[in-house]
Formats: structure tokens, C-alpha cells, sequence
């Protein structure tokens, strides 16, 4: 069975970072990409940006480009989304999802994690 | 602002069919990307309900339909249930913007 477990909430004030994880099990690791996706209050959903946690691809939205970073640890089996520079409107529940085999279009979310919300305040 | 656009609140009554559009353009759903939907129950995490245009995962109701028509899609709800109502999100793939695209969501109230 899959999961994915992300780190508890976060409380940030503007301009900091914050570093969220996401722990997956029930599946070999290395065969999904992993994507970040948040939504902000009352809003829709929003993709972030995704990485293969074989190594290799990591491409960020460019809206964050810059700003953020996805890594990995495949020794735990767990990828971890960076976020500097925080402002108000980071303020957000954060997602993982596990997509497909490869990094394609088609791609849809089959798992998501519980979510993390991060608050920043100004 | 969402890159696709679905309207902000759906209702019906107990049993009857409800209709969510889900509109983008020639970069995204119009250039031939598949189209996914999820529902999502408020304080929790999406779930897939439909992928690959009209795909059901396993545990998905066959009253639970999706089609696609050029530079738009539709999720349809068959039989509406008190247990359907939730947020209702579609997402895709833009050429142009080179990422993953979702509209803003639907909320479905059953009357």
C-alpha cells in the first residue's frame, strides 16, 4: 500500500526558508518521479515542480525557479521540497504527489501526501 | 488565476446528474493533453478520480464520467449522492508554460 508522509506544519515569518519532507513507502522509491504542488487558502491547486528520485531530473515551475529547491535521500526513501525567501503569499498547504514513470505530459497525481501547511507571517 | 477554468459552485438534488466544464485553450487541453480530475474533501488531500480523459482508478463509481471536446472537458456526476459533495479540480499540460495545469476547482453541493 502507498503512502506518503510529509513533516508537520510550519510557522515562518517573511523572508525565511522552510524545509518540508515527504516519506513514501509501499512502492521502490526510485520508480516514480515525485512533484510538489500547493494550495493557498480558499484557492486552487498549483504545480511546483518535480524530481526524480533515481537523480538526474529536477525541473522547478518558473515561478519559483530560483527560489526553490527539491531534493532526495534515497537511503530513507524521502524527498524534501526548499522554500526561501517566504512571503505572505507562500502561505499554503504544501503537497507531494507521485506521478509516473517518466516525466511526461500525461502525467496525473495517483497518491498524494497529507499536506503540509506552511504559514508565513509578515 | 487558474490556467483552465471550471466554475466556482455546482448543485443538484439527491439523484440527479451534475455537469463541471473544465475550459483551457490551444496550449493546453485544445493541443491534445490529457485531462485528470480529483476530489477533494475539505482539510485533506486530493484524490484521483479520472485520468487519461475518462480512466477510472479502482474504488471509483462508474457514475463518475469525463469527456473531452477541443479546448475543453467535463466531468460528469451520475446519481448524485450526499457523499459526492466535495471540491472538484481538473488539470492538464501547457505547452506554452511548460508545466502542469489545474483550474480553480468546483465546489458540488447536493441540495
Amino acid at each position: 500500500q502507498v503512502h506518503l508522509v510529509q513533516s508537520g506544519a510550519e510557522v515562518r515569518e517573511s523572508g525565511a526558508s522552510v524545509k518540508i519532507s515527504c516519506k513514501a513507502s509501499g512502492y521502490t522509491f526510485s520508480d516514480y518521479y515525485m512533484h510538489w504542488i500547493r494550495q493557498a487558502p480558499g484557492q486552487g491547486l498549483e504545480w511546483m515542480g518535480i524530481i526524480n528520485p533515481s537523480g538526474g531530473t529536477i525541473n522547478y515551475a518558473p515561478k519559483f525557479q530560483g527560489r526553490v529547491t527539491m531534493t532526495r535521500d534515497s537511503a530513507t526513501n524521502t524527498v524534501y521540497m526548499a522554500l526561501d525567501s517566504l512571503t505572505s503569499e507562500d502561505t499554503a498547504v504544501y503537497f507531494c504527489a507521485r506521478g509516473l514513470a517518466a516525466y511526461v505530459p500525461s502525467t496525473y497525481f495517483s497518491y498524494w501526501g497529507q499536506g503540509t501547511l506552511v504559514t508565513v507571517s509578515s | 488565476q487558474s490556467v483552465l477554468t471550471q466554475p466556482p459552485s455546482v448543485s443538484g438534488a439527491p439523484g440527479q446528474k451534475v455537469t463541471i466544464s473544465c475550459t483551457g485553450n490551444s496550449f493546453n487541453i485544445g493541443a491534445g493533453y490529457d485531462v485528470h480530475w480529483y476530489q477533494q474533501f475539505p482539510g485533506t488531500a486530493p484524490r484521483l478520480l479520472i485520468y487519461g480523459d475518462n480512466n477510472r482508478p479502482v474504488g471509483v463509481p462508474d457514475r463518475l464520467s469525463a469527456s473531452k471536446s477541443g479546448t475543453s472537458a467535463s466531468l460528469a456526476i451520475s446519481g448524485l449522492q450526499a457523499e459526492d459533495e466535495a471540491d472538484y479540480h481538473c488539470q492538464s499540460y501547457d505547452r506554452s508554460l511548460n508545466r502542469y495545469v489545474f483550474g480553480g476547482g468546483t465546489r458540488v453541493t447536493v441540495l
